[in-house]
């Protein structure tokens, strides 16, 4: 398997547009996380799916932030209109649920700069 | 919801000392305690893992460590090598009842080695 697989590796927009981010988890896993990385706030977590279907989205900052999976091999993550704030980068991860627990996988990531 | 400290920010070591990177949580129903390793520009990857049925786990030069009573984990690198440079995190998970699956992240140690 590729691993977890993030599209684009980088993105700079203009503040006001629409970013869209993609990810495709592992083949198999469950459970797939976005999660928002700054120097300020480190690692947040933004909304994960279970089995396709959004768990907790209490992570996500504001209205302008929404999260699909309209398939266990595909997520985006969208903001719109993006603002220079927004700029960071974008991880997402996958991990199989077993009674023992497992790792979670992550992508490369997407770095966003809005401007 | 979970909540997890890391501690200290950053640490400098000569090559060859040993590193110790400590973490404390909240959710006695934490079963699962990752470490991951950052280099630059990539994502976050699994170093090591302990569970909560064991108190001591070794893997080479790593170590990890954790008392379920204090509620309290830490990572020991021995011997370490300019290589070792890297932001490490420690998270946590519990594999039942809300917010199960999830990983909460300390806010990571960048660990600089000094040849």
């Amino acid at each position: 398997d590729a691993g977890v697989i993030q599209s684009p590796r980088h993105e700079v927009t203009e503040m006001g547009q629409e970013v869209t981010l993609r990810c495709k988890p592992i083949s198999g896993h469950d459970y797939l996380f976005w999660y928002r990385q700054t120097m300020m706030r480190g690692l947040e977590l933004l909304i994960y799916f279970n089995n396709n279907v959004p768990i907790d989205d209490s992570g996500m900052p504001e209205d302008r932030f929404s999260a699909k999976m309209p398939n266990a091999s595909f997520s985006t993550l969208k903001i719109q209109p993006s603002e220079p704030r927004d700029s960071a980068v974008y991880f997402c991860a996958s991990r199989l649920s077993d009674r023992l627990n497992t790792e979670a996988f992550f992508g490369q990531g997407t770095r966003l700069t809005v401007v | 919801g979970e909540n997890v400290e890391q501690h200290p920010s950053t640490l400098s070591v000569q090559e060859g000392d040993s590193a110790v990177i400590k973490c404390t949580y909240s959710d006695s129903a934490s079963n699962y305690f990752p470490w991951y390793k950052q280099e630059l520009g990539k994502g976050p990857q699994l170093i090591i893992d302990i569970r909560s049925n064991v108190g001591e786990k070794k893997d080479q030069r790593i170590a990890v460590t954790l008392n379920k009573t204090a509620k309290h984990f830490s990572l020991h690198i021995t011997e370490t090598q300019p290589e070792d440079s890297a932001v490490y995190f420690c998270a946590a998970s519990k594999s039942r009842g809300a917010g199960s699956y999830q990983l909460t992240f300390g806010k990571g140690t960048k660990l600089s080695v000094i040849p």
